[in-house]
This record gives structure tokens, sequence and C-alpha cells, in this order.
């Protein structure tokens, strides 16, 4: 199995500008979390997906931010306008169901640097 | 909403030392899980423990459940270079339930020299 799949890598764009974040999660899998990371806050949920029907976005930060899951093995975290203090890694995790945190397999991330 | 703390934020070590490292809250939790992230990676869970006072083994990595249910330590024996990493704690407070359930620590930052 592939495991989770984001992309890309790396984003690097400048203030103001739209940011889409992908996320494959694994085949089979019915839940999906979308993560950020910084130093400063560490790592936080800012929503999940249970059959691709957002269930709680309460981790959203702002308007700025939002995330779909059009089918089971495609989600977009998209933010707009973008600013210098979204910069963080974005991970991205599956699950087979959305009841246990030690479901959940993480992908590699996604370093976004907005300058 | 819940807060935990790890502790220590680093340590260097050499090869083929044990390490200790914990895990606090001032809240209860229903279930402890350790991850391990290595740079440019995401978190890859270690032990998952669901039981206050449960103790359990992953080779040489050992976790406990703490019994007030608001702590949890991992040790790691006989260190490896490959042991380098962050190490997260994460608290649930009930199972199916996410938002403001769960939190992960801020992590504890192992390097080991050779």
């Amino acid at each position: 199995d592939a495991g989770v799949i984001q992309s890309p890598r790396h984003e690097v764009t400048e203030m103001g500008q739209e940011v889409t974040l992908r996320c494959k999660p694994i085949s089979g899998h019915n839940s999906l979390f979308w993560y950020r990371q910084t130093m400063m806050r560490g790592l936080e949920l800012l929503i999940y997906f249970n059959n691709n029907v957002p269930i709680d976005d309460s981790g959203m930060p702002e308007d700025r931010f939002s995330a779909k899951m059009p089918n089971a093995s495609f989600s977009t975290l998209k933010i707009q306008p973008s600013e210098p203090r979204d910069s963080a890694v974005y991970f991205c995790a599956s699950s087979v169901t959305s009841g246990n945190l030690d479901e959940q397999f993480f992908g590699p991330g996604t370093r976004l640097t907005v300058l | 909403g819940q807060q935990l703390n790890q502790s220590p934020q680093s340590m260097f070590i050499q090869e083929g030392e044990d390490v200790s490292m914990n895990c606090t809250s001032s809240s209860i939790f229903n279930t402890w899980l350790w991850y391990k992230q290595d740079p440019g990676e995401g978190p890859v869970l270690l032990i998952a423990l669901y039981k206050a006072g449960e103790l359990t083994s992953n080779g040489r990595l050992t976790a406990q459940f703490g019994i007030t249910r608001k702590d949890s330590f991992l040790n790691i024996s006989a260190s490896i270079p490959s042991d380098v990493g962050i190490y997260f704690c994460a608290g649930q407070l009930l199972p199916g339930n996410y938002g403001q359930n769960f939190v992960f620590g801020p992590g504890t930052r192992l390097s080991v020299l050779p």
C-alpha cells in the first residue's frame, strides 16, 4: 500500500496568493484528517471528514481556510488569501473509521512557506 | 481545552543509553498514544495505551498509562542512532470523538550521539 499521499511536498508562495494542498487517503479508509504543525502550537487538528462529509471543522483557524472531499480518494485544503503566519507543515491522515486516534496513518506532510 | 506537557523538551544521549520521557496533563484521558516523527515525515504510532496502569512494550520501547490517567511515560532502552526524532504523546478523552476531545503534546526531541 502506498500510504497517505500528499502533494506538493513543499510550497513557497507570496502573501495574498491562493494555496491548495492535496491529499489521497489510503484506499478503503473512510475518515480523513487535516492537521497543521508549527513550532509554536505543535500539531493541531484542523478538520476531519467521515465518508466524505465534514464532521468537525472547529479547528479551522479562519474563513480563509476551506477543505473539501469530493470523493473517497481525494481531499483538498485551500488557503485564500495566504498570509505569512500560515507557514507550517500541513499533514493529512486517514483511518478506517473516525472513532479512534490510534488508527490514523499520517502522510509525509506539505511544508508551506508564505513570504 | 486540554493541554499536554512533555518533558524534557529535548535530550542528547549517548548511543546505548536508556531514555525516559513523560507526558502530563491536568485533564484525564482514556487513551494515551506515543508517536515518533522523523525529519520530513509524518508521525508514526509507536504504542497505544487504553487502561490506567497499563504497561505495554514494543521492542525496545515501553510505555505506561499512569494510574491517575493524567500522565504517561515512554522508555527507550539501549538507544541506537535511528531513535533520533521527535516523540509526541497524544491523549484522547473519549473514543469516537475528535475536535476538542484529543490533543497532542509539544514533543520531545531526541538526539543520539555515536
